[in-house]
């Protein structure tokens, strides 16, 4: 079946701008996660969705993130006035239930320049 | 912060058990053992979980000690696919459950 998706692939974008990235989680995952991957900071955990609500946003680094999910799938999120130290991978999973594997896509390369 | 130690790398011959170790000595009752692993340039990849009972599934075997401080992970036979960062995860039970990632073990198999 299909697997967790993302988009864009890659983002380029100039230092100020917002972007916007996309995960599709696996249909029937009530629990959505994001994540990033940078090269000094290794993976870390930015934000959880149980349904449409984010009990857990305790990873995000800035009042510049923020993200949000409509309809329990579908969820967002959003850089605003990006900074290079925001360049990452940023990677979503999601899960069917407690005490579940997550599930990952394969990421959103962010390159701030 | 990661509650898990694990060797910065590991190399093992193709077709032979390859054992990953982790020690997670302060883990506490409800906090379940997690392995994961990332092939290059790819999202990270669910391999096993337990709570204290050894589990086995079609990728890998899960031995836990008795005292739960400890763990290892068996790929009975390793593959050159198997080449990848594996991170051993201890995870709490309820809230989040969210991934605390470390630095994981970067294991390379050789032809």
């Amino acid at each position: 079946g299909a697997g967790v998706s993302q988009s864009p692939s890659n983002k380029v974008t100039e230092k100020g701008k917002d972007v916007e990235l996309r995960c599709d989680p696996i249909s029937g995952h009530t629990a959505l996660y994001w994540y990033r991957q940078s090269l000094g900071q290794g993976l870390e955990f930015l934000i959880y969705f149980q349904g449409n609500s984010a009990p857990d946003k305790s990873g995000l680094p800035s009042d510049r993130f923020s993200a949000e999910r409509t309809g329990g799938s579908v969820s967002t999120l959003t850089i605003q006035r990006t900074q290079q130290e925001d360049s990452a991978v940023y990677l979503c999973a999601s899960s069917p239930r407690r005490l579940s594997e997550q599930y990952f896509g394969p990421g959103t390369r962010l390159t701030v320049t | 912060d990661a509650k898990t130690t694990q060797p910065t790398s590991m190399d093992c011959a193709e077709g032979r058990a390859a054992n990953l170790p982790c020690n997670h000595s302060t883990i506490s009752g409800n906090e379940y053992v997690y392995w994961y692993r990332q092939i290059h340039s790819q999202g990270p990849q669910y391999i096993i979980h337990g709570l204290k009972n050894n589990e086995t599934n079609e990728m890998a075997s899960l031995i836990i000690t008795e005292d739960r401080k400890s763990s290892t992970l068996i790929l009975p036979h390793a593959t050159l696919r198997d080449t990848a960062v594996y991170y051993c995860i201890v995870l709490t039970q309820g809230g989040s459950e969210k991934l605390v990632f470390g630095k994981g073990m970067k294991l390379t198999v050789n032809p």
